[in-house]
C-alpha cells in the first residue's frame, strides 16, 4: 500500500502565474488534509476535504486559493496568480474513514515563487 | 482557540544522553496526540500517537506520556544518536475537529 504521493515534489513559479500541487491518498482513504509551512514557521491547517466536498476550509486564504478532491483522480490545491508570500512547504495527509483521526502525510510540494 | 507550545526550542546535546521535549496545548479537549519527526527539506514521520484514553507510548528508545488534565505531553528519548537530529512537532487534534494544530517545533542535535 503505497503511502500519500505529492507532486510535484518542488515547484518554481513566476509572480502572476498559476501553482497546482498535487495530492494521491492512501488506497481506501477517503478524507484528505493541506497543511502550508512557511519558512521559519510551523504548520498550518488550511483544508480539509472528503470526496467532492470541503468539510473544513477555516486556514484556507480568502482569495486566489482553492481546493478540490473528485471522485476520481488526486486532490488539487489550486494557488492562483501566486506571490513570493506564497513560496512555503505544502502537505497532504489522509485518513481513512474508521479512523479519521489518524492522518499519514506525504513528502510535501516545495513552491519555490520568483 | 487550541495553541502549542514546544520547550525548548532548540537543544544541542553529546550522543548518549536523555533527552526530555516538551509540549502543551491550552484546550485539553483533545481526540489524539502525534509526536513526529521532519528531517531539513523532507516530510513529516509519525513517531508516536497517543490517543486521548492513553497515558503513554512506547517505540523503541522513544516513549511519550499524556497527560490531558494539565494539558502537557513530553517525549522522552533514550541513548540519543547523532540520527536523531531533526525537528521533532507536536501535534494535536482537538475534540469536534479533524485538524491537526502543530507546535513551532524543537530542533535536537546530537554531536558526536
Amino acid at each position: 500500500n503505497a503511502g500519500v504521493m505529492q507532486n510535484p515534489r518542488h515547484l518554481v513559479r513566476r509572480r502572476g502565474q498559476e501553482a497546482r500541487l498535487r495530492c494521491s491518498p492512501m488506497k481506501g482513504h477517503s478524507h484528505v488534509y493541506w497543511y502550508r509551512q512557511l519558512p521559519e514557521e510551523g504548520l498550518k491547517f488550511m483544508v480539509y476535504l472528503q470526496k467532492e466536498n470541503i468539510i473544513d476550509e477555516s486556514g484556507m486564504p480568502k482569495e486566489r486559493f482553492s481546493a478540490e478532491f473528485p471522485k476520481e483522480g488526486p486532490s488539487i490545491l489550486r494557488i492562483q496568480q501566486v506571490v513570493r508570500g506564497d513560496s512555503a512547504a505544502y502537505f497532504c495527509a489522509s485518513s481513512p474513514d474508521r479512523a479519521k483521526n489518524i492522518q499519514y502525510f506525504g513528502a510535501g510540494t516545495r513552491l519555490s515563487v520568483l | 482557540k487550541q495553541e502549542v507550545t514546544q520547550i525548548p526550542a532548540a537543544l544541542s546535546v553529546p550522543e548518549g544522553e536523555n533527552l526530555v521535549l516538551n509540549c502543551s496545548f491550552t484546550d485539553s479537549a483533545i481526540y489524539n496526540l502525534q509526536w513526529f519527526r521532519q528531517d531539513p527539506g523532507k516530510g513529516l514521520t509519525s513517531l508516536l500517537l497517543i490517543q486521548s484514553s492513553q497515558r503513554e507510548q512506547t517505540s523503541g528508545r522513544l516513549n511519550a506520556s499524556l497527560d490531558k488534565s494539565s494539558g502537557r505531553s513530553t517525549l522522552y528519548i533514550a541513548a540519543s544518536q547523532p540520527g536523531d537530529s531533526a525537528t521533532y512537532l507536536c501535534a494535536v487534534i482537538t475534540g469536534g475537529g479533524n485538524k491537526l494544530t502543530f507546535g513551532t517545533g524543537t530542533q535536537l542535535k546530537v554531536e558526536l
